[in-house]
């Protein structure tokens, strides 16, 4: 088993649409849980950043968490063709380690 | 502000071939990362510095060596580049190290070998 698992997609979805996008995970010692996004040719730029369970909002984004049963998701209200890209989720544990694990990444591509 | 650059932007090698990927950042950051991305794989961890000085190694660190020059850079080098290694590679930074600093990105080296 994958210790994250994140559907690949592509998701298509019109403009103004309320997009879900997932992740589960295996491991219940990561505390921190990220979500970056990546346009086409560009690094993944940090979107949203949770700790613990529950919801975090930012403009028309929201980062939920639910640690009981290792699943994060990201929901982006009043979707643009700018939010067009790639997301990917990331995990990290609370200790010194350095390590961030990433999802694969699901494509979202917001038709006009 | 620059972040974190990259350079070159784009490369095609032969196999066999040598060849240094560069990367510098401006925000005063202790820890650097070098990172692949391959299609379906996610982002993998080849070589990390937490601080200048000292490197250690990832996830996927065969066939590669990385060297921390100072603060601000961090190379990464292929030695004899293999078909294998044509992906995509990102090095980031962090503050300082531990699993609560997200980390910042560069735009990536576009990696071909032939």
């Amino acid at each position: 088993q994958k210790e994250v698992e994140q559907d690949p997609g592509p998701l298509s979805v019109p403009e103004g649409a309320i997009v879900s996008l997932n992740c589960t995970y295996s491991n219940s010692a990561f505390q921190y849980f990220m979500w970056y996004r990546q346009y086409s040719r560009k690094g993944p730029e940090l979107l949203m950043y949770t700790y613990s369970s529950g919801n975090k909002e930012d403009g028309r984004f929201t980062a939920q968490v639910d640690k009981s049963s290792k699943y994060i998701s990201l929901f982006i209200r009043d979707s643009q063709p700018s939010d067009s890209a790639t997301y990917l989720c990331a995990f990290s544990r609370m200790d010194s380690s350095y390590k961030l694990i990433f999802g694969s990444g699901t494509r979202l591509l917001v038709r006009p | 502000n620059a972040g974190v650059t990259q350079t070159p932007k784009f490369q095609v090698l032969k196999t066999g071939q040598s060849m240094t990927l560069q990367c510098a950042q401006d925000m005063n950051h202790n820890s650097m990362y070098w990172y692949r991305q391959d299609p379906g794989m996610g982002l993998r961890l080849i070589y990390y510095s937490a601080s200048e000085g000292t490197t250690d190694k990832g996830e996927v660190p065969n066939g590669y060596n990385v060297s921390r020059l100072n603060k601000r850079e961090f190379s990464l080098r292929l030695e004899s580049a293999a078909p294998s290694q044509t992906s995509v590679y990102f090095c980031a930074s962090t503050p300082g190290t531990g699993g609560s600093q997200p980390q910042h990105f560069g735009d990536g080296t576009r990696l071909s070998i032939l």
